[in-house]
């Protein structure tokens, strides 16, 4: 089955543990993304990567690192957690055809607490 | 940033009832998306109509576009219970896959 999965699903932590959000795709697709999703503000993208070893800023990178070192995984890292990154995480995949057709295929999401 | 506004924020109405979902958005386009999204779960694509496209239908779904506007609207027909969702517009305009999302529309469907 076509999917991209996301573990954990739900995390409570505490500000400055380190941690890492894990995102795989099985769709072959070059681009992911990830977002976080907040009541009010909708869902703003935080890094992107359109192939492996290639990642971006989105609009709201502050405090995340990613990597792509391989082209189905695409981990958001939270090195120094803090309350104001509590938030519903969702990675998301594309086949991306540029200017064409980007649909995005998004996880389940996982939900972050951070006391 | 965001492009898209939609509107209204919420709607609710009774089952059997056709549903309207407007988005407004600010810059040229390559195209427009409409995803769904259950309760706190991922969104899943519904449907893209491309820029030189006016009209597009998908089974109970059709989307209009009007570039001259930068405006967009689904409309869900005889709905179900099951539409209950929120709804967002999402618009590609880069050529870096970007898509900015709208605030979306809160779909209550009473049985």
């Amino acid at each position: 089955e076509a999917q991209v999965t996301q573990n954990p699903r739900y995390l409570i932590t505490v500000t400055g543990k380190k941690l890492t959000v894990t995102c795989s795709q099985n769709m072959n697709h070059e681009y992911m993304s990830w977002y976080r999703q907040d009541p009010g503000l909708g869902l703003r993208q935080i890094y992107y990567s359109m192939n492996v070893e290639v990642t971006d800023k989105g609009d709201v990178p502050e405090g995340y690192k990613v990597s792509r070192k391989e082209k189905r995984n695409f981990p958001l890292i939270l090195e120094s957690p803090s309350p104001n990154q509590t938030s519903l995480y969702f990675c998301a995949s594309s086949l991306f055809v540029p200017g064409q057709h980007n649909e995005q295929f998004f996880g389940p999401g996982t939900r972050l607490t951070v006391l | 940033s965001q492009q898209g506004e939609e509107d209204p924020q919420a709607l609710s109405i009774q089952e059997g009832e056709n549903a309207t979902m407007n988005c407004s958005y600010k810059t040229s386009i390559n195209n427009l998306q409409w995803y769904r999204q259950n309760s706190g779960r991922g969104l899943v694509h519904l449907i893209l109509i491309r820029s030189n496209e006016r009209e597009k239908h998908s089974g109970r779904l059709r989307v209009t576009l009007d570039t001259s506007k930068k405006s967009s609207s689904l409309l869900i027909t005889a709905s179900r219970a099951a539409d209950t969702a929120s709804y967002f517009c999402a618009t590609d305009s880069s050529n870096t896959g970007k898509l900015i999302f709208g605030q979306g529309t809160t779909l209550q469907v009473k049985p």
